[in-house]
């Protein structure tokens, strides 16, 4: 079955820094991949995705990078803010509708004002 | 549009007693997931619904754990005999078949001890 590994567990960084965060996976069939936020006593909320027929996608401050042939996806964070401090999870699923979602160990990133 | 509820929020309970979670998708979506956390550590995929049929409960610990979904709405996560070992947050989500997102909807999370 599919394994995620996602690295740092924690990461500080100072508030306008920028925080990235890495994932691998082991399962080639892969294609979906999604990051979920969850910040302190709330859900996991998912921030943004990609498919594996692009390589990088953005939406305003955060954009996440892919590079199948390494099985490597990332999460960038630009400019951070105190309220990006969260918890925040990588996952690889194939694309169909039941395909199941194999999550990270999760990455909790403090924002230092 | 109401989210993805999940009841109780919480729950406390002693080893060798039983537990039942409850989970309400958002309507309309035939796909159910059940996932744990255990601290520190990765979602975990338990089992995934389609409608009221288990299409994958690979995930499933042991069969100290029960999953239903009658009727295809909501579910119910039972565990008879709790064991120390399952404590942690259950989270529910659900998703639409079809329609070109895979989007799981979290719920709040039932955060189980068990003593």
């Amino acid at each position: 079955g599919e394994n995620v590994e996602q690295h740092p567990s924690t990461l500080s960084v100072q508030e306008g820094d920028s925080a990235v965060i890495k994932c691998t996976y082991s399962d080639s069939a892969s294609n979906y991949f999604p990051w979920y936020k969850q910040e302190l006593g709330k859900r996991p909320q998912l921030i943004i995705d990609i498919r594996s027929n692009v390589g990088e996608k953005k939406d305003q401050r955060i954009a996440v990078t892919l590079n199948k042939t390494a099985k490597h996806f990332s999460l960038h964070i630009t400019e951070t803010q105190p309220e990006d401090s969260a918890v925040y999870f990588c996952a690889a699923s194939g694309s169909g509708g039941y395909q199941k979602v194999t999550f990270g160990i999760g990455t909790k990133l403090q924002v230092i004002p | 549009e109401a989210g993805v509820t999940q009841f109780p929020s919480h729950s406390v309970i002693e080893k060798g007693q039983t537990v039942t979670l409850r989970c309400d998708p958002i309507s309309g979506h035939d796909n159910l997931y059940w996932y744990r956390r255990v601290m520190g550590k990765e979602i975990k995929f338990l089992l995934h619904f389609v409608k009221e049929s288990k299409q994958d409960e690979s995930g499933m610990p042991n069969n100290r754990f029960l999953a239903e979904r009658t009727g295809g709405t909501y579910s119910t996560l039972k565990v008879q005999p709790a064991e120390l070992e399952d404590s942690g947050v259950y989270f529910c989500a659900s998703s639409q078949v079809g329609g070109g997102s895979n989007e799981q909807f979290f719920g709040p999370g039932t955060r189980l001890t068990v003593l």
